[in-house]
């Protein structure tokens, strides 16, 4: 069966530094992967996707950018916080190339202080 | 761009009763998917219930059903015999059938549900 997982679970950043979230997914291959921001009271907003390696679609201008290693393997990144940048972080996956189904991690909450 | 209403910040009923949550949406498309996800206390986003928008057939799931009104762009949610579990967020959801071989949802801000006991 299929996993994703997502680290560090929480986490508490001062501005400007830098930040790290990775995403794995277990139990399938070449996946479409996903990175949203859930801000407080609001929905989510999708924020990278990927359809393969090195490949990084950005839906929203911002503070942060996003990798894809390997194929199972997702990472958002910032060189330096704002404190705009505090939420949680959710990762998807979904099947390729058909699926209107995402599967999402637990999430990362980050607090910038 | 397609875009997602979430009328209901917040909702609660009792448990036992029947409750239905609001959703309208916005697009030119013709060919796409609504959904519910559910967001319990755990933040685990869960998916609860799908539609496709060439089927006229309302989706059903168990206790939750949907009510899909395509001319009026409406897609609400409808829990039957609520359950204490069912207290969560729940986000209505759009997704654009594009064809391409990546499939974004846009989310609506959420309806916070709590079941009474």
């Amino acid at each position: 069966s299929q996993t994703i997982h997502q680290w560090p679970a929480t986490l508490v950043q001062p501005v400007g530094s830098p930040l790290s979230l990775e995403c794995t997914v277990e139990g399938t291959s070449n996946p479409n992967l996903y990175w949203y921001r859930q801000a407080a009271g609001r929905g989510l907003q999708l924020l990278f996707y990927s359809v393969g390696i090195g490949q990084i679609s950005s839906e929203v201008p911002q503070n942060l950018s996003a990798s894809r290693p390997q194929d199972r393997q997702f990472i958002l990144s910032s060189k330096k916080l704002l404190l705009s940048d505090s939420g949680f972080y959710l990762c998807a996956w979904s099947t390729s190339p058909f699926s209107y189904e995402q599967y999402f991690g637990p999430g990362t909450r980050l607090t910038v202080t | 761009a397609q875009t997602v209403t979430q009328s209901q910040p917040e909702m609660s009923v009792q448990e036992a009763e029947t409750v239905t949550l609001s959703c309208t949406y916005d697009t030119s498309e013709n060919n796409y998917y609504l959904f519910w996800y559910k967001q319990p206390p755990s933040r685990q986003m869960i998916l609860v219930i799908r539609q496709e928008a060439y089927k006229q057939q309302n989706a059903t799931e168990n206790r939750f059903s949907v009510n899909f009104q395509k001319a009026a762009k409406s897609f609400s949610l409808k829990i039957s015999d609520s359950q204490l579990g069912d207290t969560a967020m729940y986000f209505c959801a759009f997704m654009k059938h594009s064809g391409g071989s990546n499939y974004k949802l846009t989310f609506g801000k959420g309806t916070l549900l709590t079941v009474n006991p």
